[in-house]
């Protein structure tokens, strides 16, 4: 079954802290991996799509891996700002686009 | 948001109702989606529509119905007949099949009493 797991449901950091949140992936096949942000109550918006080749890429803080042996990507999000306080939502796509329940991160000052 | 528009914003609805949300976009896109997103839970596809006047069910499409008469719109309609329908709906378009990214509007929230 093809499936996107994402952990942890929910984390807490202070402003200026480091943080990585998981992606588990069981799609097959596969063709792209893209993480999204969701600020509250808004449309979600694209930070980084990675293909199978790739192992890296980054924007701005934000920095995604993506292992496609063991089906696993991580976004790590580096100094972190209170305008990160969002959801993060992995998304697998072959033919078909399959969202994970997303990671819900909030920025304490 | 990209150029994909929804309105309202915030909708209400009393029980019983049928209720058309409104996505509109202006970039060229072949494809529209309509998502319902519940907290907690991942997006859920309940209607596509890959080209004008063609659309299929998604994973949830029970209570609902759509129309793709224009290639820039794709209205969703709640029927009284969806059982669950307070929730956050989005419509995304995608530039065509070959590529990937969808684009996302701003959201819909509508609040059944």
């Amino acid at each position: 079954k093809n499936q996107v797991e994402q952990s942890p449901q929910s984390l807490i950091i202070l402003e200026g802290k480091n943080c990585t949140l998981q992606c588990n992936y069981t799609v097959s096949p596969f063709s792209n991996l893209r993480w999204y942000k969701q600020d509250t109550g808004r449309g979600p918006v694209s930070l980084t799509i990675m293909t199978f080749s790739e192992n890296t890429k980054s924007n701005g803080r934000y920095t995604a891996t993506l292992d496609a042996d063991t089906k696993q990507s991580s976004l790590h999000i580096t100094a972190s700002q209170l305008s990160d306080s969002a959801s993060y939502i992995c998304v697998v796509s072959n033919d078909k686009i399959i969202f994970g329940k997303g990671t819900r991160l909030h920025i304490l000052p | 948001d990209g150029g994909i528009t929804q309105s309202p914003k915030y909708l209400f609805r009393k029980e019983g109702q049928n209720v058309t949300l409104s996505c509109e976009q202006n970039l060229n896109h072949d494809a529209m989606y309509w998502y319902r997103q519940d907290p907690g839970q991942g997006l859920r596809l309940i209607y596509y529509s890959q080209i004008v006047n063609d659309f299929q069910k998604g994973d949830i499409a029970e209570g609902y119905s759509v129309s793709r008469e224009k290639k820039e719109s794709f209205p969703l309609t709640v029927t009284s007949a969806q059982k669950n329908p307070t929730a956050f709906y989005l419509c995304a378009s995608r530039p065509s099949l070959v590529y990937n990214e969808q684009f996302f509007g701003p959201g819909t929230r509508l609040t059944v009493l």
